[in-house]
């Protein structure tokens, strides 16, 4: 059993389309996350939900919509992609805020 | 914003050489984790340090807990293949609600 699963594991598109990351976890967890990690592997957090509510937005530009229909779920849409959104975007998820963090497999976007 | 900082960045060792990564903070911690990420893997938790001075093992890897909960290292015996990968330490931010994670040290080993 997959304990966070996202979809798709890569996406390649053309720059100014919308795409969308879909995220689930099976683990019970109250808290979600999206981070990115760029081509120097450094992992940065772009958004927290806790039961559906957001906790944090770092400043990511709001071409990125999170989107969380229930506590198991937190889906990323992207509007308008540019060539520096080419990244791979994790979900994760933690029981507790800060409390050690499960991720799914990746999904690596291109933006051509 | 503020962030634990790791070196080194990179590392290459012969098979069966030791390995050790360091995480620096300006600011005491609460507590530590540390992560591994195999190459075209995913972030994969391997151990929480809560209290100064702490060490766990697991297996090789020794991980240690400054006493003033400031620092805090990852130190492998005797690599294997299977250690290659990025070593993440992160800092998580209670009053912020997120962790932060430092740069990682990636890891690479010759056989």
């Amino acid at each position: 059993d997959t304990a966070v699963s996202q979809t798709p594991k890569y996406l390649v598109t053309q720059m100014g389309n919308d795409k969308s990351i879909k995220c689930e976890q099976n683990l019970g967890h109250d808290t979600m996350y999206w981070y990115k990690q760029d081509s120097k592997k450094f992992l940065k957090i772009m958004f927290s939900y806790n039961n559906k509510e957001l906790i944090i937005n770092e400043t990511v530009p709001n071409r990125f919509s999170p989107k969380s229909p229930d506590k198991a779920h937190l889906n990323l849409h992207i509007n308008s992609l540019e060539l520096g959104d080419s990244a791979v975007y994790f979900c994760a998820s933690s029981q507790l805020a800060v409390s050690p963090l499960h991720f799914g497999n990746g999904t690596r976007l291109t933006v051509t | 914003g503020q962030q634990v900082m790791q070196i080194p960045q990179y590392q290459h060792v012969q098979e069966g050489e030791d390995f050790t990564t360091y995480c620096n903070s300006s600011t005491t911690l609460s507590n530590i984790q540390w992560y591994k990420q195999r190459p075209g893997g995913h972030p994969v938790f391997l151990i929480q340090l809560v209290k100064s001075g702490e060490v766990k093992k697991q297996k090789r890897l020794t991980f240690q807990f400054g006493e003033a909960k400031k620092n805090s290292s990852l130190h492998i015996t005797a690599t294997q293949t299977t250690d290659v990968g990025t070593y993440f330490c992160a800092d998580p931010k209670g009053g912020a609600q997120k962790l932060v994670f430092g740069q990682g040290t990636r890891l690479t080993i010759n056989p």
